[in-house]
C-alpha cells in the first residue's frame, strides 16, 4: 500500500514568508508526528498527533511554528516568518496508534532553504 | 522527559568486522528502545527493537541489548557490509512509553569499507 508522503520535496524560500508543509499518513494510522532534521543532526521531535489532537507540542522551536490535523488524517506544518536557522529536512511519520510500541513510518522530507 | 545520548557519532569499520553503537536514557520509566536505520538520502526505517522485559534481542546480523540498571542500550552488527553503511539512531519514549512520541538520538553514522 502507499507509505507516508509529503510535499513539497523541495521548498526554497526568502527569508520573512510564511511556508506551508504537508504530510499524507498512512491509511489508518491515528498516530502522526513531525520531526526536524538538520545537517549532520539528529531527528528532533517537534510535536505528535493522537488523532486530531496535539498532546504534545512542546518540540515546537517557536510560535512562528504551528501544525494542524484534520480529519484525522492529513497534517500541516505552517512556519510564519521563516529564518535561515529554519532551514533543514522536515520529516513526518505516522503509526497505527498512539502507543510507542508501534513502529513509526517516516515519509521523504521536505527539504526547506531559507535564502 | 527523556533525554537519549548517543556515542559514537562517526565509526568507521572494514567489512566482516562488529560494529557497536550505546545509546544512554535518562527515564527509568522508559520501556522501549527502537533502533531506525536511515542510508543516505532515504527515509529512516525500524531494524529493530527491545522492550525492557528482556536483556537482548538478536535478527540475523543484528541485536541489540538492554541494561536497565545502568540505563543503556546498545545496537551490535557482526559480519558487517557495506550495505550496513548508513546512518543509525535509537530512540526512548518520550514519557516512559506512555505515549507515542520518541526522542531519537544524535545518530551514528557508520561506514563499511570493502
Amino acid at each position: 500500500g502507499a507509505g507516508v508522503s509529503q510535499s513539497p520535496s523541495n521548498k526554497v524560500t526568502e527569508k520573512g514568508k510564511d511556508v506551508e508543509l504537508r504530510c499524507d499518513p498512512i491509511s489508518g494510522h491515528t498516530a502522526l508526528y513531525w520531526y526536524r532534521q538538520s545537517l549532520g543532526q539528529g531527528l528532533e521531535f517537534l510535536i505528535y498527533f493522537q488523532g486530531n489532537s496535539a498532546p504534545d507540542k512542546s518540540g515546537l522551536p517557536s510560535d512562528r511554528f504551528s501544525a494542524e490535523r484534520t480529519g484525522g488524517s492529513v497534517s500541516t506544518l505552517t512556519i510564519q516568518r521563516t529564518q535561515q536557522e529554519d532551514s533543514a529536512v522536515y520529516l513526518c511519520a505516522s503509526s497505527f496508534s498512539g502507543s510507542s510500541y508501534n513502529e513509526q513510518f517516516f515519509g521523504p522530507g521536505t527539504r526547506l532553504t531559507v535564502l | 522527559g527523556e533525554n537519549v545520548e548517543q556515542h559514537p557519532s562517526t565509526l568507521s569499520v572494514q567489512e566482516g568486522d562488529s560494529a557497536v553503537i550505546k545509546c544512554t536514557y535518562s527515564d527509568s520509566a522508559s520501556n522501549y528502545f527502537p533502533w531506525y536505520k536511515q542510508e543516505l538520502g532515504k527515509r529512516p526505517q525500524l531494524i529493530i527493537d527491545i522492550r525492557s522485559n528482556v536483556g537482548e534481542k538478536k535478527d540475523q546480523r543484528i541485536a541489540v541489548t538492554l541494561n536497565k540498571t545502568a540505563k543503556h542500550f546498545s545496537l551490535h552488527i557482526t559480519e558487517t557490509q557495506p550495505e550496513d553503511s548508513a546512518v543509525y539512531f535509537c530512540a526512548a519514549p518520550y514519557y516512559g512509553g506512555s505515549q507515542g512520541n520518541l526522542i531519537f538520538g544524535k545518530g551514528t553514522k557508520l561506514s563499511v569499507k570493502p
